[in-house]
């Protein structure tokens, strides 16, 4: 079976610095992969998505994320963190075979100290 | 465009009451619905899923049901809410045929059962 790992539970960072979030999957195939950001008491927005070809993918917000097969990992990254990223930031995989499940990592919540 | 309202916003409910909330889709047609809960450090949880009027698929057995009586609306029950029903409660949609590719969420509902 499919499962995703954030092993970042929170994450502080400055306002200006850059962010990298972790995300690693388990999977026998090449899975789809997906990041999604939840503001406080909202719903979860996308912000990126690989399905195959270059491995770096570039998404809203200005954020990106880069697939390595080799180390099971879709990490997600901004170069310079605005306050308004402050949010809640889930990991999800899609193993396809018609079904309609995406499994989601528990999350890491981000926040930002100006 | 298309929107997606979930209602109510937040709910406190006691234990053994009913519970009915509400999703609607407007500006597409014949959507995937889904009913996803996030309970605190756990990530989201697929709970139901339907392609069509009165097609409903449950990926988790519980105390909760879904209904779609309408081709734009989700209906998430219960006849009598546990304390483990507390959680935040999810309606996403995704365009017929390829549910998997992006997922639109409303805002979601709190539901505290005491």
């Amino acid at each position: 079976a499919q499962s995703v790992t954030q092993p970042d539970i929170h994450i502080t960072v400055s306002e200006g610095a850059s962010l990298e979030l972790r995300c690693n999957y388990s999977y026998g195939a090449t899975p789809y992969l997906f990041w999604y950001v939840q503001s406080p008491g909202q719903g979860l927005q996308l912000l990126l998505k690989y399905f195959s070809g270059d491995t770096l993918v570039q998404g809203i917000k200005g954020f990106e994320a880069e697939f390595k097969r080799s180390q099971s990992s879709f990490n997600l990254r901004k170069p310079s963190v605005h306050w308004s990223d402050a949010a809640e930031y889930f990991c999800a995989l899609y193993s396809g075979a018609g079904s309609y499940q995406l499994t989601f990592g528990k999350g890491t919540k981000l926040s930002v100290i100006p | 465009s298309q929107t997606i309202h979930q209602w109510p916003a937040t709910l406190v409910q006691p234990v053994g009451s009913p519970l009915s909330l509400e999703c609607t889709v407007e500006g597409t047609s014949n959507p995937n619905l889904y009913w996803y809960r996030q309970a605190a450090g756990r990530g989201l949880q697929l709970l139901f899923y339907s392609v069509g009027i009165g097609q409903i698929s449950s990926e988790v057995p519980q105390n909760l049901s879904a209904s779609r009586p309408q081709d734009r609306q989700f209906i998430l029950s219960s006849k009598k809410l546990l304390l483990s029903d507390s959680g935040f409660y999810l309606c996403a949609w995704s365009p017929a045929g390829k549910g998997w590719e992006k997922l639109f969420f409303g805002s979601g509902t709190q539901l505290s059962v005491l």
